[in-house]
């Protein structure tokens, strides 16, 4: 079975700073997708990044960059120029090419004034 | 941009009532699944369906949980008899025809059994 560990459970950080989430999973599988999902206060949850575990790259999306390391199943998040709207719930999950989504237990990010 | 949608955003129910949540997922979309996710803790999967079938479901999707499409644009989960265990927010998810994609949520809908 696939586990996602989040071993931050809240991290805060000061507006325009960078901040990087961690992400830890367990599989036995080689062909699958880390994502980060963001949930605000309104509890919406809203695709951050995606990386497929084939590619060496690691995804950019704006601010937002993951630092995957496929051998060592980590997939962490940076967060740069935070923002007051980064404040959210962050939840690191695992798909494969089965149908269901794993996710961790979240982080609670919270962008200080 | 398509997004998935739910109704209703709040449901209250005493236990035992019977409940059907409601998703209308991307239209173009072929998966669809319910994740389930406690006040203060992880979401987690319900169920998945494809094909007019379930194709997987957790533990946690007992007898008392079902899912249907019972036309080309709802997919709907009903809970027969409301437990208090069952407050929750519910949240549907779409994905499109490749294996590759990323689930697409809807706004979820907070269950309350009281």
């Amino acid at each position: 079975a696939q586990t996602v560990t989040q071993s931050q459970p809240e991290m805060s950080v000061q507006e325009a700073e960078t901040v990087t989430l961690s992400c830890t999973y367990d599989t036995s599988e080689s062909n699958y997708y880390l994502f980060w999902y963001k949930q605000p206060p309104s509890r919406q949850m809203i695709l951050v990044i995606r990386q497929e575990a084939y590619k060496q790259q690691n995804a950019t999306e704006n601010r937002f960059s993951v630092n995957f390391q496929k051998a060592a199943k980590s997939f962490s998040l940076k967060i740069s120029d935070s923002q007051l709207g980064d404040t959210a719930m962050y939840f690191c999950a695992f798909g494969n090419t089965g149908n269901q989504f794993y996710f961790g237990t979240g982080t609670s990010l919270t962008v200080i004034p | 941009e398509p997004e998935v949608t739910q109704t209703p955003s709040h449901q209250v129910t005493q236990m035992g009532q019977e409940v059907i949540l409601r998703c209308v997922p991307i239209s173009n979309h072929l998966y669809f699944y319910w994740y389930r996710q406690i006040l203060g803790q992880k979401v987690e999967f319900l169920v998945s369906f494809y094909n007019n079938e379930i194709s997987e479901k957790s533990e946690i999707f007992d007898d008392q949980f079902s899912v249907e499409r019972p036309d080309g644009s709802n997919f709907t989960l009903k809970i027969r008899s409301t437990k208090l265990e069952d407050s929750a927010m519910y949240f549907c998810a779409s994905r499109g025809a490749s294996g590759r994609e990323e689930q697409y949520f809807g706004p979820g809908t907070r269950l309350t059994v009281t």
